[in-house]
């Protein structure tokens, strides 16, 4: 079964509304976590690593402002988009390190922004 | 970490056996290969992983040769399930940031 799980799996919004989605660990504590987007036809793009406990590492050209990290427990970081727009709508997933050598992604979450 | 290069596309018929190679000349000697599926509107899924000669598991085969240099993902007898986007990925054991090269699209067909 899944270990690492997204929610929502698909969020449609208007355009500047904010849209949190949440990933879990299910059966392990990650002290890190990681958020990927992919747009249609493309491979995942890393924006950011998210450390329990502290402030996540945004990668290069990625709005830290927009793309609020936030990892309050060792089991769950949460992606808030916020001011959304039609050019955010995107597939988001995140991952986690279970240090077993692989790492295991969640479902992916879908944001449409009309 | 290391770049990858991989053929954009695949076409297979179900039964066959595939083969995707990767190239990653600039792989370091801390570096692993690991190899991940992606069906669409899915995340990753670890498919295997090795450092050198063959590793064998229930699902696939990767092959690395001596230098390393590349490795080849064997898929035996595909069916149309195995319809995904496969990726090939380089860097140190347990390295939690992974960057996603532009994978490989395998399409099965009857």
């Amino acid at each position: 079964g899944a270990v690492v799980s997204q929610h929502p799996s698909w969020v449609i919004c208007k355009s500047g509304t904010s849209v949190k989605i949440e990933c879990r660990s299910l059966d392990f504590q990650a002290t890190t976590m990681f958020w990927y987007r992919q747009f249609p036809k493309q491979s995942l793009m890393l924006m950011a690593t998210s450390n329990e406990g502290s402030k996540a590492t945004y990668e290069q050209g990625v709005e830290k402002d927009k793309f609020l990290i936030n990892h309050a427990s060792l089991t769950l970081s949460t992606l808030t988009v916020t001011s959304a727009h039609p050019e955010d709508s995107s597939f988001y997933i995140c991952s986690a390190d279970r240090s077993t050598g692989e790492l295991f992604f969640g479902e992916g979450s879908r944001l449409t922004v009309l | 970490l290391a770049k990858t290069t991989q053929p954009i596309s695949m076409d297979s018929y179900e039964g066959q056996e595939v083969n995707i190679t990767c190239s990653h000349n600039n792989i370091a000697t801390n570096d692993y290969i690991t190899w991940y599926q992606q069906f669409p509107s899915q995340g990753p899924r670890f498919i295997i992983q090795g450092y050198k000669t063959k590793v064998t598991n229930e699902v696939a085969s990767l092959f690395i040769p001596a230098d390393r240099k590349s490795s080849t993902l064997s898929l035996p007898r595909v069916s149309l399930s195995d319809t995904a986007v496969y990726y090939c990925l380089v860097g140190p054991y347990n390295t939690d940031k992974l960057i996603f090269g532009t994978g490989t699209r395998l399409q099965v067909f009857p």
